[in-house]
């Protein structure tokens, strides 16, 4: 079974400054994909990033961007020039593409704080 | 279109009693999923649709639950004799199928309170 793991419960950073989450996963599959959800206090979830793991060159979204690291299952997201509105629950999430629902499993989640 | 809607945003119940919550995907999303959130906690998958036919259901779907949708379009989720462990957030996501298109998208959560 696939497991995601989110090591850091919260996180702090100032606006302007860059600030990475951590994300470890562990599969036998090789077709997959990953995924970072942004959760607003009371709002709804919301994607901030895909990556396929058939692709080598890691995704990026504007401010947002990751590492992935397919040998040593790792898939960390960077937030760059931090803003106020990135205060959120971040989840890293795994979904095993060929299988036969391709449902989500998400880890526990990253609560980031943007201070002013 | 405005993306996955679902009602009630709220629903606060006695235990014992039904409650079901509703769901409207993304018109052109044949896929439909549910989850279930608890504080602090990620989603947990519940079940999922492709079209009208339910194709798997968790271990965490008790009897008392049962999710329908039918003509593939909404879905219901009906939680029957409820019990204070119910109490959670109930997502929606819906996805289509094919084609790099799997990424799933949510709706705002049905957040249920069993008193």
């Amino acid at each position: 079974a696939q497991t995601v793991t989110q090591s850091q419960p919260e996180m702090s950073v100032q606006e302007a400054e860059t600030v990475t989450l951590s994300c470890t996963y562990d599969t036998s599959e090789s077709n997959y994909y990953l995924f970072w959800y942004k959760q607003p206090p009371s709002r709804q979830m919301i994607l901030v990033i895909r990556q396929e793991a058939y692709k080598q060159q890691n995704a990026t979204e504007n401010r947002f961007s990751v590492n992935f690291q397919k040998a040593a299952k790792s898939f960390s997201l960077k937030i760059s020039d931090s803003q106020l509105g990135d205060t959120a629950m971040y989840f890293c999430a795994f979904m095993n593409h060929g299988g036969a629902t391709n449902k989500l499993i998400f880890g526990t989640g990253t609560l980031l704080a943007v201070q002013p | 279109d405005t993306g996955v809607s679902q009602d009630p945003r709220h629903k606060i119940t006695k235990r014992g009693q039904n409650v079901t919550f509703r769901c409207d995907p993304i018109s052109e999303h044949n896929r439909l999923y549910w989850y279930r959130q608890t504080l602090g906690q990620g989603p947990e998958f519940l079940t999922y649709f492709q079209n009208e036919a339910q194709l798997e259901k968790s271990r965490l779907l008790s009897d008392r639950f049962s999710a329908e949708r039918p003509k593939g379009s909404f879905s219901t989720l009906e939680i029957q004799r409820t019990e204070q462990g119910d109490s959670a957030m109930y997502l929606c996501a819906s996805s289509a199928s094919g084609g790099g298109q799997e990424t799933q998208y949510f709706g705002p959560g049905t957040r249920l309170l069993v008193l």
